[in-house]
């Protein structure tokens, strides 16, 4: 079964560090997304993308978030400058029309 | 814009109990319904979808929903709970059209005693 898959796992920054994410979505699905879960809390939107532009993006991806997707395959999401606050579990999805399927979340601790 | 309310933050239950977990959402436009299960340290997964049909969801793990839109709610039921089933639930809603972003309700952790 096709699955979204992200690396890393886990990953240990200092603060003021760039940070990149990468997720491989489903090969089919058009739109993709970033969602954000600090420890404890509820899973928040960070962007979409569609047709290799930002469709919609919330207010908590400021200047500091950027997402690309640089070949055919990868979707990223850097954060340019991380601080405390950022440390999270991210989550990539893709989506068929009408259902996103998420990969497995990629935790940033920011020191 | 959605927003979905899940007014339980806890739901403590005894094992074997049947156990109902609330939902409700508000939009102006018709919308895809989601319940997923969070295990700790874990990531999303999908228990049931609401996309058209029969009002009545059935999903894994002996889970149910009912879409009722005169109620805007989409309450998770499960008549007898496990030990296993202790986690946190969230229900997400999502437009019919646009970049069908899900709104995620704020959770439940559903703690089922022995």
């Amino acid at each position: 079964e096709p699955e979204v898959t992200q690396t890393p796992s886990h990953q240990v920054t200092q603060m003021g560090q760039e940070v990149i994410l990468r997720c491989v979505p489903i090969s089919n699905h058009l739109y993709f997304y970033w969602y954000r879960q600090i420890l404890g809390q509820k899973v928040e939107f960070l962007v979409s993308f569609y047709n290799n532009e930002i469709s919609e993006k919330s207010e908590i991806f400021d200047d500091q978030f950027s997402v690309e997707r640089p070949d055919g395959s990868n979707f990223t999401l850097k954060i340019r400058s991380t601080k405390l606050e950022d440390s999270a579990m991210y989550f990539c999805a893709s989506s068929a029309p009408g259902e996103l399927f998420f990969g497995e979340g990629s935790r940033l601790t920011v020191l | 814009a959605q927003s979905v309310t899940q007014l339980d933050s806890q739901v403590p239950v005894f094992e074997e109990a049947p156990v109902e977990l609330r939902c409700n959402y508000s939009s102006s436009v018709s919308v895809y319904l989601f319940w997923y299960v969070q295990y700790p340290n874990q990531g999303l997964q999908l228990l049931l979808k609401y996309l058209s049909g029969s009002t009545l969801v059935k999903g894994i793990n002996g889970f149910e929903a009912e879409f009722n839109k005169s109620q805007t709610s989409f309450h998770l039921r499960k008549p007898s709970v496990h030990i296993s089933d202790t986690a946190e639930y969230f229900c997400a809603v999502s437009d019919r059209a646009g970049t069908y972003k899900y709104i995620f309700g704020t959770g439940t952790r559903l703690k089922v005693l022995a």
